[in-house]
């Protein structure tokens, strides 16, 4: 059984730029969520894509999109790249739609850096 | 809206010590809770999962307690160990989809 893996590691933008980060769910997983965490705080929830439609979104512009493909891999775009988007994107994977009783799997983190 | 706090914000303990995490939430009408593990830079590490309908959770050293009535939530680490130092953060899944974290609490263990 393989984990969650997020690429790339670590990135370097400068403002106004576009950015897509990807994520390979847990074997078996059909949900995922993606997080921003910035620095010294707790993950925020962006948004949760089940069965490749959004199944919920947090406090974020649309500037921040994303897909989930049918393997149920994922990516996250962010488009217009600002200053404050400079944080740790965390992606996570789980079953099922309203995981009320399940736990959440999380990947690296990608380090996303914006100039 | 959901608010997820936790005290303190930093602790550093002699290794050996037992000590106690603490996790408030504003809204009682909660799934589950959850408290993870973050090493510096990394990604985050699942450590206990308590439903709603339950009180308590152990894995090995570690101990939490779901009290949801008054939205409180403790971790019990039982003889600390250098290796425990990182970030610990708890997370309350309400309705929907989403986790809501609160901003961890910095823990060193002193060898």
């Amino acid at each position: 059984e393989t984990g969650v893996t997020q690429s790339p590691t670590h990135l370097i933008k400068t403002r106004g730029q576009q950015v897509t980060l990807r994520c390979s769910s847990q074997s078996g997983h059909n949900t995922v969520s993606w997080y921003q965490q910035a620095l010294g705080q707790g993950p925020q929830f962006i948004f949760q894509y089940y069965r490749e439609e959004e199944n919920g979104r947090g406090n974020f512009p649309p500037r921040f999109s994303g897909l989930q493909f049918p393997n149920y891999s994922s990516e996250l775009n962010v488009n217009a790249l600002e200053l404050d988007d400079s944080a740790l994107y965390l992606c996570a994977s789980s079953w099922g739609r309203d995981g009320s009783t399940d736990t959440q799997y999380f990947g690296p983190g990608t380090r996303l850096t914006v100039l | 809206k959901q608010e997820v706090t936790q005290i303190p914000a930093a602790l550093s303990v002699p290794e050996g010590e037992n000590l106690v995490l603490n996790c408030s939430f504003t809204d009682s009408a909660i799934y589950n809770l959850q408290w993870f593990r973050q090493d510096p830079g990394k990604g985050l590490t699942s450590l206990l999962l308590i439903q709603s309908s339950q009180r308590e959770q152990t894995s090995g050293r570690l101990n939490a307690s779901l009290d949801k009535s008054s939205g409180r939530s403790t971790l019990y680490i039982a003889a600390s160990q250098p290796g425990d130092s990182a970030t610990y953060l708890c997370a309350v899944r309400t309705s929907g989809s989403r986790l809501t974290f609160g901003e961890g609490t910095q823990l060193t263990v002193n060898p």
